[in-house]
């Protein structure tokens, strides 16, 4: 089973340049995630999408935007890459938007700003 | 809005001993609990989730985790630490008819031998 899959696991940008990360999930789920994680702050929700074609903005949107256009992709765009966005990304899944439903995560994206 | 807070940065724990992680939430109402472990270059994994009934909450990989509303916590054990447990272990709470799940800053566990 390949559950959550992110594409790719690792990447340096220069400041300024754009990249996109992918997730992709196997697993017909509604809801997907993108959290960063930083060293001593945990996860943080960047943005989410209820269902394709549809995202909203999470607790730390600003930098970042999303798109779903087919049920199982999710991607991750910075338009203009700061040293403020190095951090681990991770994509997670779940079947409903019910909390009670737990988040399948992927191995994550560590990405470098330089 | 729902919160979690970790006391624990960091846990040294000795092969074969046990360990308890702490983890205080702060939500109004009966919140929907879990503990994540994510081990060095990994996604996170769900190890145990409660959400009612019995309070002791049995998980993956030996963990059980005891929920207490009157202390508002959800502390991790496991009675044998094994090498292989050495990790970073998150935990996150959710409010009842809601998609977001606020996470801890996480606890890293070392196992010396």
């Amino acid at each position: 089973n390949a559950g959550v899959t992110q594409t790719p696991k690792f990447r340096v940008l220069k400041t300024g340049q754009s990249m996109t990360l992918l997730c992709a999930q196997d697993m017909n789920h509604e809801y997907m995630y993108w959290y960063r994680q930083d060293p001593g702050m945990g996860l943080r929700l960047i943005h989410y999408s209820v269902g394709e074609g549809t995202t909203a903005k999470g607790e730390v949107p600003d930098g970042y935007n999303v798109s779903r256009l087919k049920k199982q992709n999710f991607l991750l765009g910075l338009e203009s890459a700061a040293p403020s966005q190095t951090s681990v990304y991770f994509c997670a899944s779940s079947e409903t938007g019910r909390s009670n439903q737990p988040q399948h995560f992927g191995d994550g994206t560590r990405l470098s700003i330089l | 809005a729902q919160s979690v807070t970790q006391p624990d940065i960091h846990i040294t724990v000795s092969e074969g001993a046990s360990l308890e992680l702490r983890c205080n939430y702060s939500y109004g109402a009966t919140p929907y609990l879990f503990w994540y472990v994510q081990s060095p270059g990994q996604g996170l994994q769900l190890l145990l989730k409660y959400f009612s009934g019995d309070t002791l909450v049995q998980g993956i990989k030996g963990f059980e985790a005891e929920f207490k509303r009157s202390q508002s916590s959800f502390n991790l054990r496991k009675p044998s630490v094994h090498w292989s447990d050495a990790a970073e272990y998150f935990c996150a709470v959710g409010a009842q008819n809601d998609y977001k799940l606020s996470f801890g800053a996480g606890t890293t566990v070392t196992v010396r031998a």
